[in-house]
């Protein structure tokens, strides 16, 4: 199986930081990556998928990349609605696994 | 409106079987892959199962295979998750979710105790 190492697993920003979350494959995933946002009590959301593409509706100021194995989510700017847990997901290989989340909360 | 509701969760005991639901509404239920995650209390998201758009194939994290069937009624646009030989680590919130994950149910919970 594909282990999907995110990291770190708990970050604490002030709100105007920018803010990077990252996971790392163990195998080549290509671009099969997406970031999911979970907040209390709700569902998952995705918020990037294909590692670079914003999904519908999710605010400009997240972005995802990638440099080689690493792929990243970044907020630029912080807000107090992105207080959260932030998934990542590979999906080119079954079982489709995620990392093992960071909870973002504000200093 | 896109909408994925679940029901069938409750309280069971250890080696029960359960059956859960999640019917879709507001797409071509037809035309999209669907998955299963649970996420066990406080702990993060794991990926169990997936079936093809046309049921043509099915993939199941190795925690459950042999013990769950994911199937689908694309005439009810409904999705199904059978689980029998339940167990306490089995204890979840269960969602379904469409295809590349653009929505996912509210969740339904299931709880393995006796």
């Amino acid at each position: 199986d594909i282990q999907m190492t995110q990291s770190p697993s708990s970050m604490s920003a002030s709100l105007g930081d920018r803010v990077t979350i990252t996971c790392r494959a163990s195998q080549d995933i290509g671009n099969y990556l997406s970031w999911f946002q979970q907040k209390p009590g709700k569902s998952p959301r995705r918020m990037i998928y294909g590692a670079t593409n914003l999904a519908a509706g999710v605010p400009s100021r997240f972005s995802g990349s990638r440099s080689g194995s690493d792929y990243s989510l970044t907020i630029s700017s912080l807000e107090s609605e992105d207080m959260a847990i932030y998934y990542c997901l590979q999906s080119i290989q079954y079982p489709y696994t995620f990392g093992a989340g960071t909870k973002l909360e504000l200093k | 409106e896109v909408q994925l509701v679940e029901s069938g969760g409750g309280l069971v005991q250890p080696g029960s079987s359960l059956k859960l639901s999640c019917v879709a509404s507001g797409f071509t239920f037809s035309s999209y892959n669907m998955h299963w995650i649970r996420q066990a209390p406080k702990k993060g998201l794991e990926w169990i199962a997936l079936i093809y758009y046309d049921s043509s194939n099915k993939y199941y994290a190795d925690s459950v295979k042999g013990r769950f069937t994911i199937s689908r009624d694309n005439s009810k646009n409904t999705l199904y998750l059978e689980m029998n030989s339940l167990r306490s680590e089995d204890t979840a919130m269960y969602y379904c979710a469409r295809g590349k994950g653009d929505y996912w149910g509210q969740g339904v919970m299931v709880t393995v105790s006796s």
